[in-house]
């Protein structure tokens, strides 16, 4: 167990509608980043927060966006939903300082199925 | 950009023997990350092994160990004495050591499944 979970575990959503999906980072840790995992490949990167801003971002739309809270959670806000948006999205959490910043810990994921 | 690649999406290794999971990357950064995470069934990604670009010697985590060659841009991961437990998609990760933005991400591979025969 890494300390990091997720919520829900599944989710079934129809084409246009919003998805919103959380996470609780492990302790200490104030860096959370997410990870999209399409079926069959390894997951690519959404964005990622730090410190309630957004820190960086992958190659997805402004149709996904995120907000991160002071008790370090997260949430992953999906708009406009499309048939290639079905994946698992994945949570991961970091520290800032010293071996924590080089490595993410995930939580067990959110799978979206959209229809 | 960087990329890692995993050219075996599939080994299968017998129960107490050992298997070696390719990786090779491409980056022209000096200082990086790279990690080995492993997923099975239950889905969650779980850190095996990681090792700092900087250090030449490779790092061990019991069973598991590396071989990393800088130059060859190459990762590899040993499995020794292989347990049903190791069954799973395992994923070759790389990481910038640069700070701030995009940085921090984990550019994955596309993984290779390990199944283990008892």
């Amino acid at each position: 167990e890494t300390g990091v979970t997720q919520s829900p575990t599944h989710l079934i959503k129809t084409r246009g509608q919003q998805v919103t999906l959380r996470c609780s980072s492990q302790s200490g840790h104030n860096t959370v980043s997410w990870y999209q995992q399409a079926l069959g490949q390894g997951p690519q990167f959404i964005f990622q927060y730090y410190r309630e801003e957004e820190n960086g971002r992958g190659n997805f739309p402004p149709r996904f966006s995120g907000l991160q809270f002071p008790n370090y959670s997260s949430e992953l806000n999906v708009n406009a939903l499309e048939l290639d948006d079905s994946a698992l999205y994945l949570c991961a959490s970091g520290g800032t300082s010293g071996f924590s910043t080089d490595t993410q810990y995930f939580g067990p994921g959110t799978r979206l199925t959209v229809l | 950009a960087q990329t890692v690649t995993q050219s075996q999406p599939e080994m299968s290794v017998q129960e107490a023997e050992t298997v070696t999971l390719s990786c090779t990357y491409d980056t022209s950064e000096s200082d990086y990350y790279l990690f080995w995470y492993k997923q099975p069934p239950s889905r969650q990604m779980i850190l095996v092994i990681r090792q700092e670009a900087y250090k030449q010697q490779n790092a061990t985590e019991n069973r598991f160990s590396v071989n990393f060659q800088k130059a060859a841009k190459s990762f590899s991961l040993k499995i020794s004495d292989s347990q049903l437990g190791d069954a799973a998609m395992y994923f070759c990760a790389y990481r910038s050591a640069r700070r701030g933005g995009s940085n921090y991400k984990l550019t994955f591979g596309k993984g290779t499944l390990l199944t283990v025969n008892p």
